[in-house]
């Protein structure tokens, strides 16, 4: 297992278009979470996932932004008519329900940038 | 609301000096604090934990110190190394809240050879 994976690493997008990022969890974490990181800040929580099960959404995360997780394997987080103020950094990252003490497994993430 | 905040946005120590990160808090419902370690164009990397039952948790070099009534907790690192320059973050979490973290924004420690 080679951790938690993000694709793409980048993306550019114009103002308006849609956009799709992908994480892959450790496999036998049934815990997944998205958070969303600008510059100078702390990442900042948006959704999470026990198994396919959707528990929990951030108010950041606003009708224009969808979550998924499938068979309660990878994720999809789509962001419908980007904004120039959805550039940042998305983490995704994934643990066991009960390592509350052992962390999370962060992702490198995919930067987004809207022009 | 913040209510997790690192007031020190940076701190440059000695090789092989102490470096003491600072973290404080609002919510007394946090139940753990975690705090990650995070190198330029990677995700942050989990470090060290402390449980809101106990007041320190030691990891070899590392060090987490928690103040309950202070809403307070800090990061020791003995002796600092050139490879530990890197922004830290502190972050937070309660027992029902699903481990959601609550984070910091972070400091950037340099650690100068």
């Amino acid at each position: 297992d080679t951790g938690v994976s993000q694709n793409p690493r980048h993306k550019i997008t114009k103002r308006g278009q849609n956009v799709t990022f992908r994480c892959d969890p450790i496999s036998e974490h049934n815990r997944l979470y998205w958070y969303r990181q600008t510059l100078g800040q702390g990442p900042e929580f948006l959704t999470y996932f026990q198994n396919e099960a959707q528990l929990e959404k951030s108010r950041l995360l606003s009708d224009r932004f969808s979550a998924e997780r499938p068979k309660g394997s990878f994720s999809t987080l789509e962001i419908q008519r980007t904004e120039q103020g959805d550039s940042a950094m998305y983490l995704c990252a994934s643990s066991l329900a009960q390592g509350a003490l052992s962390g999370y497994t962060f992702g490198s993430g995919t930067r987004l940038t809207v022009v | 609301d913040q209510q997790v905040k690192q007031n020190s946005p940076s701190l440059s120590v000695q090789e092989g000096r102490i470096s003491i990160l600072n973290c404080d808090y609002t919510n007394s419902m946090f139940d753990y604090f975690l705090w990650y370690k995070k190198y330029p164009a990677e995700g942050p990397t989990f470090l060290i934990s402390i449980s809101s039952i106990k007041d320190k948790n030691e990891d070899g070099r590392f060090t987490v110190f928690l103040n309950k009534s202070a809403k307070h907790l800090s990061l020791h690192i003995v002796p600092s190394q050139p490879g530990d320059s890197a922004v830290y973050f502190c972050a937070a979490s309660r027992n029902n809240a699903g481990n959601m973290l609550t984070f910091g924004g972070g400091t950037r420690l340099m650690v100068k050879p």
